[in-house]
């Protein structure tokens, strides 16, 4: 049974036109990531959230933000996409973040932008 | 320095063989390093992870060789299977959790 649903699997969107990626989570872990992740190049952090707390990584685009409403769903908004954010965006989650937390990751959302 | 730098990029095996694949870091911080295995359209999956204050770990054909005092770690796939072939990663993770993964390895495993 899937344990990190991500939706859609595949999302195309138009040049500049807002878009919303989904993730909800069945683990009641505390902590949601996003990844975005190029062909052929490692899962790269976007952001996370500690249960409520959200935390930015320095070189996010202001572009994304996020959202975690509850415990099992957290939202990935892209306001204006650009043609170089064309990607696969995972989401993971672990129980807490200490370095030895396992993270689950999701099959991830492929996002196409023309 | 933040980076793990992984090698091979790719990697052709034929069935039966042994499969390795290197990592080397910088940061004395990183605490924590698992290999993710990550199949076409889907996210990784953890495969197997180690501790600094151990040399090596085996799981069934996989082990993970570690020398903490050349920062280098390995991953080692015994008797390699046709579905072996996948995609690779080599993380290090810190007290805080933020996993800095390698650039991954493609395998293939050739009947």
């Amino acid at each position: 049974d899937a344990m990190v649903i991500q939706n859609p699997r595949y999302q195309v969107t138009q040049f500049g036109k807002p878009v919303t990626l989904s993730c909800s989570q069945t683990l009641n872990h505390n902590v949601m990531y996003w990844y975005q992740q190029k062909s052929s190049q490692a899962p790269k952090l976007l952001f996370h959230y500690y249960d409520k707390d959200f935390n930015n990584e320095a070189d996010t685009p202001d572009n994304f933000q996020s959202r975690r409403p509850n415990t099992s769903f957290c939202f990935l908004d892209i306001r204006s996409p650009g043609l170089g954010d064309a990607a696969m965006y995972l989401c993971a989650t672990s129980w807490d973040r200490s370095a030895k937390n396992i993270q689950y990751f999701g099959a991830g959302t492929r996002l196409s932008v023309l | 320095q933040q980076q793990v730098k992984q090698s091979p990029q790719s990697l052709i095996v034929q069935k039966g063989g042994i499969s390795i694949i290197n990592c080397a870091y910088e940061n004395t911080a990183f605490d924590y390093f698992p290999w993710y295995q990550q199949f076409p359209g889907k996210g990784p999956a953890l495969l197997i992870a180690i501790r600094p204050d151990v040399s090596e770990k085996k799981e069934g054909r996989f082990t993970i060789s570690f020398n903490k005092s050349a920062k280098q770690f390995s991953l080692h796939i015994m008797d390699s299977q046709p579905g072996d072939s996948a995609t690779y990663f080599c993380a290090a993770s810190t007290q805080g959790g933020k996993l800095i993964f390698g650039q991954g390895t493609e395998l293939s495993v050739k009947p």
